[in-house]
């Protein structure tokens, strides 16, 4: 069974705050992780999807980060914004999967103006 | 938007009846998973479709059952429902061609009560 873990459960941060959190995974058999955002009510939104130890990507305020070799992704977000509130999932890819994403239980953010 | 439908948008059974939920990919989007996501846990996966076969199952009993259509459309029909069975069910779709590296894009959900 897969285990994918994400730290912390739940964030409170005021606004304009930098916020960070952490998604584990499986070091063996990787093929991609997958981080979305999910605002209540709406469809899980993807932010990015990252395969190659080492990478790093960037969307406007939001980063992540990628190390295969110890099984972690972080998240980063700069000057959070009330509109930032949501769920941050990270889901990830194995090898022979078909592209089935393993979630972990997400991160609910929570940005306070 | 990412274009991905999922009707209806709730829906309230009782324990013992069966329930169909659809699903309508994006255009070119011949792939169609679906996921079960209760409550304060991450998305869970049940099965996956491509060329109307399901090509990967995950841990859910035979309760649950899928099907694909020519059009790529989907449904997940759950028989015998249980309290447990209560949950927000997500679809998410992708083209074949690419892999398990590359975006998957979701519906909003049915959110499926047992009583």
């Amino acid at each position: 069974i897969l285990n994918v873990e994400q730290s912390p459960q739940s964030l409170h941060v005021q606004e304009g705050d930098s916020t960070n959190f952490t998604c584990s995974f499986p070091s063996s058999n990787f093929y991609a992780l997958h981080w979305y955002r999910w605002e209540t009510a709406k469809s899980p939104e993807a932010l990015f999807v990252m395969t190659l130890n080492g990478d790093e990507k960037k969307k406007g305020r939001i980063s992540a980060t990628l190390n295969t070799k110890e099984g972690y992704s972080y998240l980063y977000i700069k000057g959070s914004q009330p509109e930032d509130s949501a769920t941050y999932l990270c889901a990830f890819v194995g090898g022979t999967s078909y592209g089935k994403l393993t979630f972990g239980q997400g991160t609910i953010l929570t940005v306070h103006p | 938007d990412a274009g991905v439908t999922q009707s209806p948008t709730h829906l309230i059974k009782t324990r013992g009846q069966q329930v169909t939920l659809r699903c309508s990919p994006k255009s070119g989007h011949d792939t169609v998973s679906w996921y079960q996501q209760a409550l304060g846990q991450g998305p869970q996966f049940i099965f996956q479709y491509y060329e109307e076969e399901e090509r990967q199952r995950g841990n859910f009993p035979d309760r649950f059952s899928g099907h694909q259509f020519p059009n790529y459309s989907s449904e997940l029909n759950v028989n015998a429902l249980l309290l447990g069975d209560s949950a927000l069910y997500l679809c998410a779709c992708r083209s074949a061609g690419t892999g398990g590296a590359d975006t998957q894009y979701f519906g909003p959900g049915t959110r499926l009560t047992v009583l």
